[in-house]
């Protein structure tokens, strides 16, 4: 089953506006989450990641959101700009074990000028 | 540093076939993930390696699928025979040690099966 639950699948946004994906998880072994982001024909890249130790973490224009009591966390995209268009995809990672992340299953962002 | 380096981009095969996929991690790496995309079932891991051995296969969907990393600069994911709903692009990662968490993508191969 589907271990991250991300929404929405798709969301159009407008230039200067924000731009807000969700994630859920249940497994409270997950300790790191991070966002890739993945263009057209290339593979994805990290952008931003987050310890549960902390509720924001900002990074330019990218602001992660997390709420450890609600098992939930977010990616805030502020002054969404057309170049941000891409998909988008949330993930965790346990404390044990290798690195395997378990993905959500990705938002395409589209920003309209 | 090249980053992931994965061949061939593109592959179109008819059912039945056998298909190979490459990857060169980036060096230095102890990790090395093989992931499949589709529109219906997103990222999902097929298999990953710790210094060339398999520790987690259970993503691989079938025993048409197959792994191997015969040494740290070189990994393949082989399907025979190949069917239409192997179709999807192949991703391979790679990243530096247990803990580092970041993993570093490569470009994918899109495979085709007709």
């Amino acid at each position: 089953q589907q271990q991250v639950k991300q929404s929405p699948q798709s969301l159009i946004v407008q230039k200067g506006g924000i731009s807000i994906i969700n994630c859920a998880y249940e497994n409270t072994a997950f300790d790191y989450f991070p966002w890739y982001q993945q263009f057209p024909g290339k593979g994805p890249a990290l952008l931003i990641a987050i310890r549960p130790d902390v509720s924001e973490k900002k990074e330019g224009r990218f602001t992660i959101s997390f709420n450890k009591s609600a098992k939930q966390f977010s990616l805030h995209i502020m002054d969404s700009q057309p170049g941000d268009s891409a998909t988008y995809f949330c993930a965790a990672s346990k404390k044990t074990g290798a690195n395997n992340l378990f993905f959500g299953t990705g938002t395409r962002l589209t920003v309209i000028p | 540093d090249a980053g992931v380096i994965q061949s061939p981009r593109h592959e179109v095969t008819e059912m039945g076939q056998e298909v190979t996929l490459r990857c060169k991690p980036i060096s230095g790496h102890d990790y090395l993930f093989w992931y499949r995309q589709t529109m219906m079932r997103g990222l999902e891991l097929l298999i990953y390696f710790n210094n060339n051995v398999p520790i987690d296969d259970s993503g691989m969907p079938e025993d048409r699928f197959s792994a191997k990393m015969p040494n740290a600069s070189f990994s393949t994911l082989k399907i025979q025979p190949s069917e239409p709903r192997d179709s999807a692009v192949y991703f391979c990662a790679s990243t530096r040690r247990e803990g580092s968490y970041e993993q570093y993508f490569g470009p994918g191969t899109r495979l085709t099966v007709t």
